[in-house]
């Protein structure tokens, strides 16, 4: 059973547009949250985290919001830009520790010009 | 500055051959990782290291080694391949908040 699940395979949004990708958890005791964006033929690279203390972290386009009570995280590209097409993996961890870290399926975005 | 490099990059593999990956950093990280990739499925980890000398089984250990010699190596070897290893196999190593992956080597078993 996934504890980490994006429902959405794939997404597609018109450049400049707000693209937001959704990420569910099961286990109540993950308490920090990450995204990674992977390019194909490359593997991923960090984008943005949160820690569960946090509901909301910013980081230039890119924000990511935490709903503990649901279980529920988001990740918002604002404005979106053709080279932000990848695939994104949603990750959570119970420690800041990468050994525990448990990833999402992925969800591949396509921001069309 | 490389950062984390695999080797080889493709390979075929008949059903109980052998074969070692490579994973190389030079960003004198302590912690590696080695993850597949299935698809539907996120990465999961197989084995890592905390440091030179040293591994520990991560979530899908079965049919895999590791050993990490040197500190900037982290080898993964498959004693008798099956085709349910036939995936994506991606290298990471770990600074103090940050990962980084390596461009995976994609294997196939027949």
């Amino acid at each position: 059973d996934q504890q980490v699940k994006q429902n959405s395979p794939s997404l597609s949004v018109q450049e400049g547009r707000i693209s937001i990708l959704n990420c569910d958890y099961t286990n109540s005791m993950f308490d920090y949250f990450l995204w990674y964006k992977k390019y194909p033929a490359e593997g991923p690279t960090f984008l943005i985290s949160i820690s569960s203390i946090k509901d909301k972290n910013e980081d230039g386009r890119f924000t990511v919001f935490l709903n503990k009570s649901a279980k529920h995280l988001s990740l918002h590209i604002v404005p979106s830009q053709p080279g932000d097409s990848a695939v994104y993996f949603c990750a959570a961890s119970d420690k800041t520790s990468y050994d525990k870290v448990i990833f999402g399926p992925g969800t591949s975005l396509s921001v069309i010009p | 500055n490389a950062g984390v490099t695999q080797t080889p990059k493709f390979r075929v593999l008949k059903t109980g051959q052998s074969m070692t990956l490579l994973c190389a950093q030079d960003m004198n990280h302590e912690y590696m990782y080695w993850y597949r990739q299935d698809p539907g499925m996120g990465l999961r980890l197989i084995h890592y290291s905390v440091g030179e000398g040293t591994t520990a089984k991560g979530e899908v250990p079965d049919g895999y080694n590791v050993s990490r010699l040197k500190k900037q190596n982290f080898l993964l070897g498959l004693e008798s391949a099956a085709p349910s290893q036939t995936s994506v196999y991606f290298c990471a190593s770990t600074s103090a908040d940050t990962q980084y992956f390596g461009p995976g080597t994609r294997l196939t078993v027949l």
